[in-house]
Protein backbone atom coordinates (compact mmCIF):
# COMPACT_ATOMS: atom_id res chain seq x y z
CA UNK A 1 0.00 0.00 0.00
CA UNK A 2 1.64 2.97 -0.80
CA UNK A 3 1.89 5.96 1.15
CA UNK A 4 0.66 9.82 0.36
CA UNK A 5 2.53 10.86 -2.54
CA UNK A 6 3.39 14.39 -3.27
CA UNK A 7 4.47 16.23 -6.94
CA UNK A 8 6.48 17.41 -7.53
CA UNK A 9 8.98 16.87 -4.72
CA UNK A 10 10.94 20.31 -5.13
CA UNK A 11 9.71 23.33 -7.10
CA UNK A 12 11.48 26.79 -8.07
CA UNK A 13 8.53 29.48 -9.87
CA UNK A 14 9.56 32.90 -10.17
CA UNK A 15 7.40 36.19 -8.88
CA UNK A 16 4.28 36.05 -10.28
CA UNK A 17 3.76 32.45 -11.87
CA UNK A 18 1.62 29.99 -10.78
CA UNK A 19 2.59 26.54 -8.27
CA UNK A 20 0.27 23.65 -8.71
CA UNK A 21 0.82 21.00 -6.36
CA UNK A 22 -0.16 17.88 -5.80
CA UNK A 23 -1.11 14.94 -3.62
CA UNK A 24 -2.39 11.57 -4.09
CA UNK A 25 -3.84 10.34 -0.29
CA UNK A 26 -3.53 6.70 0.60
CA UNK A 27 -5.50 4.25 -0.79
CA UNK A 28 -8.59 3.94 0.59
CA UNK A 29 -8.72 7.55 2.14
CA UNK A 30 -10.82 10.36 1.22
CA UNK A 31 -9.48 12.73 3.58
CA UNK A 32 -6.91 14.98 2.42
CA UNK A 33 -5.20 17.96 4.55
CA UNK A 34 -2.67 20.60 3.39
CA UNK A 35 0.15 22.39 5.63
CA UNK A 36 2.09 24.32 5.02
CA UNK A 37 5.43 24.86 6.91
CA UNK A 38 8.25 27.69 7.61
CA UNK A 39 11.60 27.19 7.93
CA UNK A 40 12.08 26.51 12.32
CA UNK A 41 7.90 26.76 12.16
CA UNK A 42 5.72 23.63 13.24
CA UNK A 43 3.01 22.88 10.51
CA UNK A 44 -0.10 25.49 9.57
CA UNK A 45 -3.06 24.17 8.57
CA UNK A 46 -4.81 25.22 5.64
CA UNK A 47 -7.88 23.21 4.32
CA UNK A 48 -9.60 20.17 4.88
CA UNK A 49 -11.32 18.32 1.60
CA UNK A 50 -12.94 15.39 1.17
CA UNK A 51 -13.82 14.16 -2.71
CA UNK A 52 -15.47 16.61 -4.38
CA UNK A 53 -15.87 18.89 -0.91
CA UNK A 54 -13.78 21.32 0.86
CA UNK A 55 -14.97 21.08 4.03
CA UNK A 56 -12.67 23.78 6.20
CA UNK A 57 -10.69 26.38 4.73
CA UNK A 58 -10.20 28.57 7.10
CA UNK A 59 -6.34 28.40 7.26
CA UNK A 60 -6.10 29.19 3.37
CA UNK A 61 -5.18 32.55 2.72
CA UNK A 62 -8.47 34.56 0.77
CA UNK A 63 -6.26 35.57 -1.89
CA UNK A 64 -4.10 33.50 -4.61
CA UNK A 65 -5.05 30.34 -3.17
CA UNK A 66 -7.26 27.25 -3.80
CA UNK A 67 -7.65 23.63 -3.35
CA UNK A 68 -9.36 21.20 -4.58
CA UNK A 69 -10.11 17.46 -4.77
CA UNK A 70 -12.16 15.71 -7.46
CA UNK A 71 -13.83 12.89 -8.08
CA UNK A 72 -11.01 11.70 -10.03
CA UNK A 73 -7.48 11.93 -9.35
CA UNK A 74 -5.11 13.50 -6.95
CA UNK A 75 -5.95 16.76 -4.41
CA UNK A 76 -4.45 19.54 -6.42
CA UNK A 77 -3.02 23.31 -4.03
CA UNK A 78 -2.78 25.99 -6.61
CA UNK A 79 -1.02 29.04 -5.68
CA UNK A 80 -1.51 31.83 -8.30
CA UNK A 81 0.96 35.24 -8.76
CA UNK A 82 3.24 33.79 -6.41
CA UNK A 83 5.43 35.64 -4.22
CA UNK A 84 8.34 35.24 -1.79
CA UNK A 85 6.79 34.53 1.11
CA UNK A 86 4.86 31.67 -0.50
CA UNK A 87 7.94 30.11 -0.22
CA UNK A 88 7.64 27.01 2.34
CA UNK A 89 7.38 23.33 2.73
CA UNK A 90 4.01 21.78 1.45
CA UNK A 91 2.78 18.68 3.38
CA UNK A 92 -0.42 17.05 2.62
CA UNK A 93 -1.90 14.58 4.98
CA UNK A 94 -4.47 12.35 4.16
CA UNK A 95 -6.90 9.95 6.62
CA UNK A 96 -9.51 7.47 6.85
CA UNK A 97 -11.88 9.26 9.32
CA UNK A 98 -15.49 10.40 8.70
CA UNK A 99 -15.94 13.66 9.05
CA UNK A 100 -17.85 14.30 12.24
CA UNK A 101 -17.71 10.81 12.90
CA UNK A 102 -14.58 9.33 14.41
CA UNK A 103 -12.66 13.04 16.27
CA UNK A 104 -9.65 10.66 16.88
CA UNK A 105 -7.38 9.29 14.20
CA UNK A 106 -4.20 9.19 12.59
CA UNK A 107 -2.98 11.70 9.89
CA UNK A 108 -0.36 9.65 7.30
CA UNK A 109 1.85 13.01 6.04
CA UNK A 110 3.32 12.78 2.42
CA UNK A 111 7.06 14.00 1.96
CA UNK A 112 5.79 17.32 1.22
CA UNK A 113 6.96 19.65 -1.52
CA UNK A 114 9.42 22.32 -1.29
CA UNK A 115 8.55 25.58 -3.09
CA UNK A 116 11.10 28.76 -3.88
CA UNK A 117 9.54 31.26 -5.15
CA UNK A 118 13.14 33.55 -6.85
CA UNK B 1 -7.53 26.65 17.42
CA UNK B 2 -5.21 26.41 20.38
CA UNK B 3 -1.42 25.42 19.48
CA UNK B 4 0.56 23.26 21.72
CA UNK B 5 4.35 24.79 22.83
CA UNK B 6 7.33 22.26 23.04
CA UNK B 7 10.26 22.50 25.63
CA UNK B 8 12.77 22.46 25.01
CA UNK B 9 13.45 24.17 21.74
CA UNK B 10 16.25 22.10 21.47
CA UNK B 11 17.92 19.25 23.16
CA UNK B 12 21.66 17.70 22.17
CA UNK B 13 22.30 14.42 24.02
CA UNK B 14 24.73 11.44 23.86
CA UNK B 15 23.25 8.12 22.14
CA UNK B 16 22.08 5.99 25.00
CA UNK B 17 20.71 8.93 27.32
CA UNK B 18 17.13 9.24 27.58
CA UNK B 19 15.31 12.18 26.15
CA UNK B 20 12.52 14.02 26.96
CA UNK B 21 10.13 16.65 25.80
CA UNK B 22 7.68 18.51 26.95
CA UNK B 23 4.18 19.98 25.24
CA UNK B 24 2.14 22.68 27.01
CA UNK B 25 -1.51 23.63 26.25
CA UNK B 26 -3.78 25.62 27.62
CA UNK B 27 -7.24 24.58 26.77
CA UNK B 28 -9.13 21.24 26.92
CA UNK B 29 -8.33 19.02 24.14
CA UNK B 30 -9.73 15.67 23.22
CA UNK B 31 -6.66 13.93 22.00
CA UNK B 32 -2.99 14.90 21.75
CA UNK B 33 -0.83 13.22 19.36
CA UNK B 34 3.23 13.49 18.55
CA UNK B 35 4.95 12.91 15.56
CA UNK B 36 8.92 12.99 14.19
CA UNK B 37 9.57 14.87 11.23
CA UNK B 38 13.43 13.81 9.89
CA UNK B 39 15.19 16.75 8.32
CA UNK B 40 13.52 17.40 4.90
CA UNK B 41 11.23 14.67 5.26
CA UNK B 42 7.45 14.87 6.08
CA UNK B 43 6.11 13.72 9.65
CA UNK B 44 5.89 10.13 11.31
CA UNK B 45 2.63 9.74 13.32
CA UNK B 46 4.23 8.44 16.71
CA UNK B 47 1.85 8.13 19.42
CA UNK B 48 -1.87 9.62 19.77
CA UNK B 49 -3.09 9.51 23.57
CA UNK B 50 -6.56 10.45 24.27
CA UNK B 51 -7.31 12.64 26.80
CA UNK B 52 -9.00 9.88 29.20
CA UNK B 53 -5.68 8.27 29.17
CA UNK B 54 -2.56 8.73 31.35
CA UNK B 55 0.24 7.07 29.39
CA UNK B 56 1.34 5.01 26.34
CA UNK B 57 3.88 3.20 25.60
CA UNK B 58 5.35 2.08 21.94
CA UNK B 59 8.54 0.42 21.67
CA UNK B 60 11.39 3.05 23.43
CA UNK B 61 8.64 5.59 23.44
CA UNK B 62 6.56 6.56 26.77
CA UNK B 63 4.19 9.22 26.39
CA UNK B 64 2.23 10.75 29.18
CA UNK B 65 -0.64 12.50 29.66
CA UNK B 66 -1.34 15.38 32.58
CA UNK B 67 -4.65 17.29 31.75
CA UNK B 68 -5.13 18.92 35.17
CA UNK B 69 -1.57 20.45 34.07
CA UNK B 70 -2.68 20.69 30.99
CA UNK B 71 0.96 19.18 29.74
CA UNK B 72 2.14 16.10 27.95
CA UNK B 73 5.55 14.65 28.06
CA UNK B 74 7.41 12.32 25.79
CA UNK B 75 10.74 10.23 26.80
CA UNK B 76 12.39 8.40 24.50
CA UNK B 77 14.71 5.71 26.15
CA UNK B 78 18.24 4.73 25.10
CA UNK B 79 18.47 7.22 22.37
CA UNK B 80 20.42 6.33 18.91
CA UNK B 81 21.40 8.50 16.55
CA UNK B 82 18.98 7.95 14.15
CA UNK B 83 16.45 9.55 16.60
CA UNK B 84 17.78 12.89 15.51
CA UNK B 85 15.02 14.74 14.59
CA UNK B 86 12.24 17.39 15.24
CA UNK B 87 9.46 16.17 17.12
CA UNK B 88 5.95 18.06 17.09
CA UNK B 89 2.88 17.53 19.72
CA UNK B 90 -0.58 18.21 17.74
CA UNK B 91 -3.80 18.88 19.33
CA UNK B 92 -7.00 18.00 18.50
CA UNK B 93 -9.55 20.37 20.82
CA UNK B 94 -13.07 21.47 19.67
CA UNK B 95 -12.32 21.43 16.21
CA UNK B 96 -11.51 17.54 14.70
CA UNK B 97 -7.77 19.36 12.83
CA UNK B 98 -4.82 18.81 14.84
CA UNK B 99 -2.83 21.81 15.12
CA UNK B 100 0.76 21.69 15.59
CA UNK B 101 3.61 23.26 17.87
CA UNK B 102 6.74 24.59 16.76
CA UNK B 103 8.57 21.02 17.72
CA UNK B 104 11.60 20.52 19.87
CA UNK B 105 14.93 19.61 17.58
CA UNK B 106 16.32 16.58 19.20
CA UNK B 107 20.36 15.65 18.42
CA UNK B 108 21.35 12.71 19.53
CA UNK B 109 25.99 12.07 18.90
CA UNK B 110 27.06 8.70 18.47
Amino acid sequence: NAGVMQNPRHLVRRRGQEARLRCSPMKGHSHVYWYRQLPEEGLKFMVYLQKENIIDESGMPKERFSAEFPKEGPSILRIQQVVRGDSAAYFCASSPAEFGTVIDYEQYFGPGTRLTVT
Amino acid sequence: SQQGEEDPQALSIQEGENATMNCSYKTSINNLQWYRQNSGRGLVHLILIRSNEREKHSGRLRVTLDTSKKSSSLLITASRAADTASYFCALSGGSYIPTFGRGTSLIVHP
